[in-house]
């Protein structure tokens, strides 16, 4: 399984842009990658994924290398409900591996 | 719908006990997964069922069972509790057909303290 890397934090200011980065160097041709985000200590929810095109949802837009090996999740108006822990995850099967992922915080 | 619905939502354990985490899901969904997160920490697989009748260690298993006991339910049991178990348990479950998003759907966590 490809390992992912994310910054342990970010901040945002409400309103504005959150950009949350992840590196996976080492992913294999046919595994996506998923974003999934906790809200305090709830169930993790489901964000968006892909495979090599950037993908756009009602919630966010992914933005994917063409080498594959990194990735952007655009939240384009964070508002403090958006504050969570943002996991990146790459995954082909059902073994899906999470890592620390980013704490976001979104600030009026 | 209800979508993954985990019991119970707290529980105190002593060492040694034993205890089974229940979890459902109504979205008729093949794939079933049992998790577990320690403070700080994102979460690791514990066991998975690709579909009734099977299912498959994941990251951590040592210490636990699990059964599928039909296609909405999967459980997760605990035959003797040590401290190290104490947790928040996740269930959840995933369509997981050939061609589809394999999105999983959490349940809301069952929090384990073992004493």
């Amino acid at each position: 399984d490809a390992k992912t890397t994310q910054p342990p934090s970010m901040d945002c200011a409400e309103g504005r842009a959150a950009n949350l980065p992840c590196n996976h160097s080492t992913i294999s041709g046919n595994e996506y990658v998923y974003w999934y985000r906790q809200i305090h200590s709830q169930g993790p929810q489901y964000i968006i994924h892909g495979l090599k095109n950037n993908e756009t949802n009602e919630m966010a837009s992914l933005i994917i290398t063409e080498d594959r090996k990194s990735s952007t999740l655009i939240l384009p108006h964070a508002t403090l409900r958006d504050t969570a822990v943002y996991y990146c995850i790459v995954r082909v099967n059902n073994d899906m591996r999470f890592g620390a992922g980013t704490r976001l915080t979104v600030k009026p | 719908n209800a979508g993954v619905t985990q019991t119970p939502k707290f529980q105190v354990l002593k060492t040694g006990q034993s205890m089974t985490l229940q979890c459902a899901q109504d979205m008729n969904h093949n794939s079933m997964y049992w998790y577990r997160q320690d403070p700080g920490m994102g979460l690791r697989l514990i066991y998975y069922s690709a579909s009734e009748g099977t299912t498959d260690k994941g990251e951590v298993p040592n210490g636990y069972n699990v059964s599928r006991l039909n296609k909405r339910e999967f459980s997760l049991r605990l035959e003797s509790a040590a401290p190290s178990q104490t947790s928040v348990y996740f269930c959840a479950s995933s369509e997981a057909r050939l061609g589809s998003k394999n999105i999983q759907y959490f349940g809301a966590g069952t929090r384990l303290s073992v004493l």
